[in-house]
Parts: C-alpha cells; sequence; structure tokens
C-alpha cells in the first residue's frame, strides 16, 4: 500500500527557511517523480514544484522559483523542499504526491496528509 | 498556463441524489484530466484519471467524462462521505493546474 507521510511543517517568520520532508512507501519510489502541490487555507490547490524520478529534472512555479529548491533521496525514498525567504503568502498545507506513471506527466494518484506552514510575524 | 474553470463552485444536494461537475479547460488538454476528493484533515484522494478511467478502489458511483475542453464528474446515490470538496487537474501541459473547486454540501 503507498503511503506518503510528510513533515517539517510549522511557524515561521517572514524571510526565514523552513525544510519540508516527505518519506513514501509502498512502490518502487526511484521510478516515479514526485511533486508538491499546496493549498492555501480555504483556498484551491496550485502545484509549487515537481521532480522527477532520477533526479534530473526539477521544475517550479513562479510564485516560488530562485526561492524553493526540491530534491530527492532515493535510497531514503524521501522528497524534500528546501523553502528560502518564506513570504506570508506561502503560508498554506504542502502535499507531496506521486505521479501514477514513470513518465512525468503529473497524472498524480497518491498524496499525502499534508503539512502546515504558517509564515506570519 | 491553461486556467481550468469548475462549475458550479458550490452545490447543495440530498442523501441519495446524482450530481454533476463540470470542468472547462482553456485550451484543449486532450483526456489529461483528472478529478480529486478533498476532505478536511484528510489526504486527497484520486477518483479518476485520464478523464474517464476509475482509480484503484473507488467506487463505481463515480464517473467522468469528456474529452478536449469540456468534462463532467458525476456522483450518484450521494452518500454522507461523498460531501466533500472535488478539483479537476490537468496534466496535458505544464505546468499543472488546477480547477478551484466544487464544494459539495449537504441539503
Amino acid at each position: 500500500e503507498v503511503h506518503l507521510l510528510e513533515s517539517g511543517g510549522g511557524l515561521v517568520q517572514p524571510g526565514e527557511s523552513l525544510r519540508l520532508s516527505c518519506a513514501a512507501s509502498g512502490f518502487t519510489f526511484s521510478t516515479y517523480a514526485m511533486a508538491w502541490v499546496r493549498q492555501v487555507p480555504g483556498k484551491g490547490l496550485e502545484w509549487v514544484s515537481d521532480i522527477t524520478g532520477d533526479t534530473t529534472q526539477t521544475s517550479y512555479a513562479d510564485s516560488v522559483k530562485g526561492r524553493f529548491t526540491v530534491s530527492r533521496d532515493n535510497s531514503k525514498n524521501t522528497v524534500y523542499l528546501q523553502m528560502n525567504s518564506l513570504r506570508p503568502g506561502d503560508t498554506a498545507i504542502y502535499y507531496c504526491a506521486k505521479d501514477m506513471k514513470p513518465n512525468g506527466k503529473l497524472d498524480l494518484d497518491y498524496w499525502g496528509h499534508g503539512t502546515l506552514v504558517t509564515v506570519s510575524s | 498556463d491553461i486556467q481550468m474553470t469548475q462549475s458550479p463552485s458550490s452545490l447543495s444536494a440530498s442523501l441519495g441524489d446524482r450530481v454533476t461537475i463540470t470542468c472547462r479547460a482553456s485550451h484543449d488538454i486532450s483526456n489529461s484530466l483528472a478529478w480529486f476528493q478533498l476532505q478536511p484533515g484528510k489526504a486527497p484522494k484520486s477518483l479518476i484519471y485520464a478523464a474517464s478511467s476509475l482509480q484503484s478502489g473507488v467506487p463505481s458511483k463515480f464517473s467522468g467524462s469528456g474529452s478536449g475542453t469540456d468534462f463532467t464528474l458525476t456522483i450518484s446515490s450521494l452518500q454522507p462521505e461523498d460531501f466533500a470538496t472535488y478539483y479537476c487537474q490537468q496534466y496535458n501541459t505544464k505546468p499543472i493546474t488546477f480547477g478551484q473547486g466544487t464544494r459539495l454540501e449537504i441539503k
């Protein structure tokens, strides 16, 4: 059974950093791209970033480009999101999600429960 | 970016009802569309992929249709656990984008 468990969220001040982790199990982790998607409380879903299974390609939303870095450790079945220079607008629940097929199209089939990031002074 | 427009934004229905949610893409996305269910405190649940294919383990009361720019999600025989927020998502062109959500409430 596929499980995704995010951690690392919390309350930080504007300008600070945070690293989110997503531990995966139940599938061959290195085969599939992984994505980070966020939901501002009470609002819709926004794709943030993704990384291919072999780590060769990463992508970012314009709103986080230059501030966030996605990475993964396939030996630990874990994907990370390093978030720097955080802004109040980054306040959201951050979900990690798994690509359904090894083609990187981000047809997302499994999601974690999410971790809440709050950026406030 | 491809814009995804869902309607309605909210919907009230009774137990046992059948409801339909629509999603329109700003450009042709072929059948690269998924539907998700979100409930507070729970992991988002994938329901439909490739516009009309049911994810493993999802009951057949959920069905999807459409291609190109217009898509629908139909839920039949509503039960208490179906009252949630539903999102469509296109994965034809990056960046992937989501509809704004449809909140399904009990009447």
